[in-house]
């Protein structure tokens, strides 16, 4: 069964137009990441919480939000994406922070026309 | 800097041959962790091992083994008689102590094909 789920897998977007991707688990961690994968890349963080402390990377766009309403949800917000954005982007999670292994969703595959 | 160095991106092997890919990684720390995870074409990263600095021990897990060298930085991972359901990406990442938080770096991975 899945433990960390993500919606859609694929998801099309327009230029410019706000888009949200959500993801659940069921494992009860404290701490959800964001990551975002461009093809052929490695996973770049974007953010993550810790319970609800919120944690951004220095190099993350102000373009990228997050809301964690609860343990179980995440969301990621991209409030006017750019060709540039593009990319998949995965969620993990992990009951302390990374130390211990990170637990990933199959990720959303987001395309910005 | 690169914390985390897979000098391989490719690799091409024929079913049954054995496959090592190779991890090195830069840290001051005396405590941090290491990781490898298969990325297959569905997408989702699959945790395979983790293994923390003051555990030299080499590790089998069925065609699966790792081994870390603390005086080479390295922890390079093979996989004896590969199968095609090997065929994914493999990334090794490195977790270490940024203030009171753990920062977690991956290498740019390398992908093998098995091929039938």
């Amino acid at each position: 069964d899945a433990m960390v789920i993500q919606n859609p897998r694929y998801q099309v977007t327009q230029f410019g137009k706000p888009v949200t991707l959500s993801c659940s688990q069921t494992l009860n961690h404290n701490v959800m990441y964001w990551y975002q994968q461009k093809s052929s890349q490695a996973p770049k963080l974007l953010f993550h919480y810790y319970d609800k402390d919120f944690n951004n990377e220095a190099d993350t766009p102000d373009n990228f939000q997050s809301r964690r309403p609860n343990t179980s949800f995440c969301f990621l917000d991209i409030r006017s994406p750019g060709l540039g954005d593009a990319a998949m982007y995965l969620c993990a999670t992990s009951r302390v922070k990374v130390k211990e292994k990170l637990f990933f969703g199959s990720g959303t595959q987001l395309s910005v026309l | 800097a690169q914390k985390v160095t897979q000098a391989q991106t490719e690799i091409s092997v024929v079913e049954k041959e054995d496959v090592t890919l190779d991890c090195v990684y830069e840290t001051r720390d005396t405590t941090y962790y290491l990781f490898w995870y298969k990325q297959p074409p569905s997408g989702e990263l699959v945790f395979l091992i983790r293994r923390n600095s003051f555990d030299e021990q080499n590790e089998i897990s069925g065609r699966y083994s790792w081994n870390f060298q603390k005086s080479t930085s390295s922890f390079n991972f093979t996989i004896t008689a590969s199968q095609v359901v090997d065929s994914a990406v493999y990334f090794c990442a490195l977790s270490e102590a940024q203030g009171n938080d753990y920062k977690l770096s991956f290498g740019a991975g390398t992908t093998v094909t098995v091929r039938a």
